[in-house]
């Protein structure tokens, strides 16, 4: 069945330094991967997505990078900042067939000041 | 606010009862989703409209909910004789659709409706 696996469950990093989240999926047949910030009481807010016929997407400080081989796509937040602190949800997605978005179970990041 | 919204942002209930949520997606996203969120978990897919035709249902949608799109503009989610499993936030979700007739990727979420059950 479909699943994405997301690993940490909670990251604590120092303000300045890199944060990555990693995941993977089980479905062969997904090909878009988005990825979302979840603040507390807040709503889900997407940050950054990837197609699998991308390798790596840059967006400033966030960079999420997909090995389609090996079903593992992962999240890179370089010079992390207060305003990071959140979870986040990897997901994964079917084109061509069902709409429905898998997420992951979450990593919830601390920036320690 | 031109986001998705839902209506109401929080529901207490009694087990038993029956209650109804409201999302209102972005003007002329043609595709609308419907999911439940526990905490400490990610979104779990309940159902999703294209236009007024709802197009998946998850396995996790018994047969006491139930979804409608009538116009293909917003939509309701029911739940009848609610137990207190049913406790969640309930996210409703649209995506646009882009030239050619072809569903943006990006899925936009609303602000969710916070369910308690007694």
């Amino acid at each position: 069945g479909e699943n994405v696996e997301q690993h940490p469950s909670t990251l604590s990093v120092q303000e300045g330094d890199s944060a990555v989240i990693k995941c993977t999926y089980s479905d062969s047949a997904s090909n878009y991967f988005p990825w979302y910030k979840q603040e507390l009481g807040k709503r889900p807010q997407l940050i950054i997505d990837i197609r699998s016929n991308v390798g790596e997407k840059k967006d400033q400080r966030i960079a999420v990078t997909l090995n389609k081989t090996a079903k593992h796509f992962s999240l890179h937040i370089t010079e992390t900042q207060p305003e990071d602190s959140a979870v986040y949800f990897c997901a994964a997605r079917r084109y061509s067939s069902a709409s429905k978005i898998i997420f992951g179970s979450g990593t919830r990041l601390s920036i320690r000041p | 606010d031109t986001g998705v919204s839902q209506d109401p942002r929080h529901k207490i209930t009694k087990r038993g009862q029956n209650v109804t949520f409201r999302c209102d997606p972005i003007s002329e996203h043609n595709r609308l989703y419907w999911y439940r969120q526990t905490l400490g978990q990610g979104p779990e897919f309940l159902t999703y409209f294209q236009n007024e035709a709802q197009l998946e249902k998850s396995r996790l949608l018994s047969d006491r909910f139930s979804a409608e799109r009538p116009k293909g503009s917003f939509s309701t989610l029911e739940i009848q004789r609610t137990e207190q499993g049913d406790s969640a936030m309930y996210l409703c979700a649209s995506s646009p659709r882009l030239a050619g007739g072809v569903s943006g990727d990006t899925q936009y979420f609303g602000p969710g409706t916070r369910l308690t059950v007694l």
